[in-house]
């Protein structure tokens, strides 16, 4: 089967404007999940849904939101970029919510200047 | 407020040795355990878990043992390689939140 696939994997954005990034789940993978990693501070949960519906949200302001379809492939939109949004964006997936191992894909490394 | 605390963020170990990565936890809801592995520019790769009906897991050379009293899981590399050599994360979640914590990462160079 093929991974988790992200897209587009490097981004450079202004301050101020707004970004999507797209994630793919493995087939047959209907959980995705969405972390920022920053260095030093680890991978901080953004989000996760389940057969669309966001199932738990992460202390993040509301700039950053996501959504998934049909065929469990995810979205996340972050608004009024800043600075401090700079980071790598991580989306995992997983088979159903009852299972815990969640693959990642390689992430989207977004540069805000 | 960092619920899962890896306190070493980098670690040296010799080659054929045993790796000791550690993690401490502060919620005693977490139920499920997890270890990642991350090389640079790819994302983090599941390496083994633990559910906290257990003390230990094997896989390998991968132990995962937890102490549940001390709020301490660790992860056992025995013997340590060169392409062991990555950061490892370990995560924490409360069964039906669908949400997974993570600790900052260690560190690891394995020492040929």
């Amino acid at each position: 089967k093929a991974g988790v696939t992200q897209t587009p994997r490097y981004l450079i954005k202004t301050r101020g404007q707004q970004v999507t990034l797209s994630c793919s789940p493995i087939s047959g993978h209907r959980s995705v999940s969405w972390y920022q990693q920053t260095p030093g501070q680890g991978l901080q949960f953004l989000f996760e849904y389940f057969s669309e519906t966001q199932r738990n949200k992460g202390n993040f302001p509301g700039r950053f939101s996501g959504r998934q379809f049909s065929n469990s492939r995810s979205e996340m939109n972050v608004s009024t970029l800043e600075l401090g949004d700079s980071a790598l964006y991580l989306c995992a997936s997983s088979e159903s919510s009852g299972v815990h191992e969640q693959y990642f894909g390689p992430g989207t490394r977004l540069t805000v200047t | 407020d960092q619920q899962v605390k890896q306190n070493s963020p980098s670690l040296s170990v010799q080659e054929g040795r045993i790796s000791i990565l550690n993690c401490d936890y502060t919620n005693s809801m977490f139920d499920y355990f997890l270890w990642y592995k991350k090389y640079p520019a790819e994302g983090p790769t599941f390496l083994i878990s633990i559910s906290s009906i257990k003390d230990k897991n094997e896989d390998g050379r991968f132990t995962v043992f937890l102490n549940k009293s001390a709020k301490h899981l660790s992860l056992h590399i025995v013997p340590s390689q060169p392409g062991d050599s990555a950061v490892y994360f370990c995560a924490a979640s409360v069964s039906g939140t669908y949400k997974y914590i993570f600790g900052t990462g260690t560190r690891l160079k394995v020492l040929a």
